[in-house]
């Protein structure tokens, strides 16, 4: 049960290029998020998605595009990367039937580094 | 603004001691209560979820919630050097389970 995996788990980028991170689960979890976390800011909403082809912007979501074709994948994409976007970003997934709809889990994370 | 606020730390307790960390939500509606343990370079983990007022246990943990004050608390009981790590508070909002986490309590627990 691989349960919700990232991908990669560290890139290092250039300021201007297109970085696209990806997020899986295994679950069939209805709900799917992607945070950042940086010092001194916490977790921050990016973006969030209530099923397929459904997304919504969190609090922090200039800068990031989502997609959600398939309810399993939730890729995050920095369309032109920024120094200011270096930061851990984690995917979590909720709306399980094990347990409460709203417990979410998360993902490994991934560290991003923008040169 | 919806918001969950927590001390910062470091709180700092002997090994077998009892660790008190204690957060706040402005949100009156929120329903669903939960603390997170995330160890440095790792990601936040589950540790317990709470609904009703009133305490809840699971092994060295216990959740207490008073919704009236607004207020939710975890107590580690005999806190090891492994309890050493920050705890998230989080509060679900309204609609979309969405979280809003606080911005956690460090500990650390000295041998």
């Amino acid at each position: 049960d691989a349960g919700i995996t990232q991908s990669p788990r560290y890139k290092i980028t250039e300021t201007g290029r297109q970085v696209t991170l990806m997020c899986h689960q295994t679950w069939s979890h209805s709900y799917m998020f992607w945070y950042r976390q940086d010092l001194g800011h916490g977790l921050r909403l990016i973006y969030y998605s209530a099923a397929a082809d459904i997304t919504d912007k969190g609090e922090v979501p200039d800068g990031y595009v989502v997609s959600r074709s398939k309810t399993e994948n939730f890729p995050l994409t920095l369309e032109s990367a920024t120094r200011s976007q270096t930061s851990v970003y984690f995917c979590a997934s909720s709306g399980g039937q094990q347990a409460s709809t709203d417990t979410q889990y998360f993902g490994p994370g991934t560290r991003l580094t923008v040169l | 603004q919806k918001e969950v606020e927590q001390n910062s730390g470091p709180l700092s307790v002997p090994e077998g001691a009892i660790a008190s960390l204690n957060c706040t939500y402005s949100d009156r509606v929120s329903q669903s209560f939960f603390w997170y343990r995330q160890y440095s370079g790792k990601s936040p983990e589950l540790i317990m979820s709470i609904y009703s007022n009133g305490d809840k246990e699971d092994g060295r943990f216990t959740a207490q919630l008073n919704k009236a004050s607004q207020y939710v608390s975890l107590l580690i009981r005999d806190s090891q050097p492994s309890d050493s790590a920050t705890y998230l508070c989080a509060v679900n909002q309204a609609a979309g389970n969405k979280l809003t986490f606080g911005g956690g309590t460090r500990v650390l627990v000295k041998p």
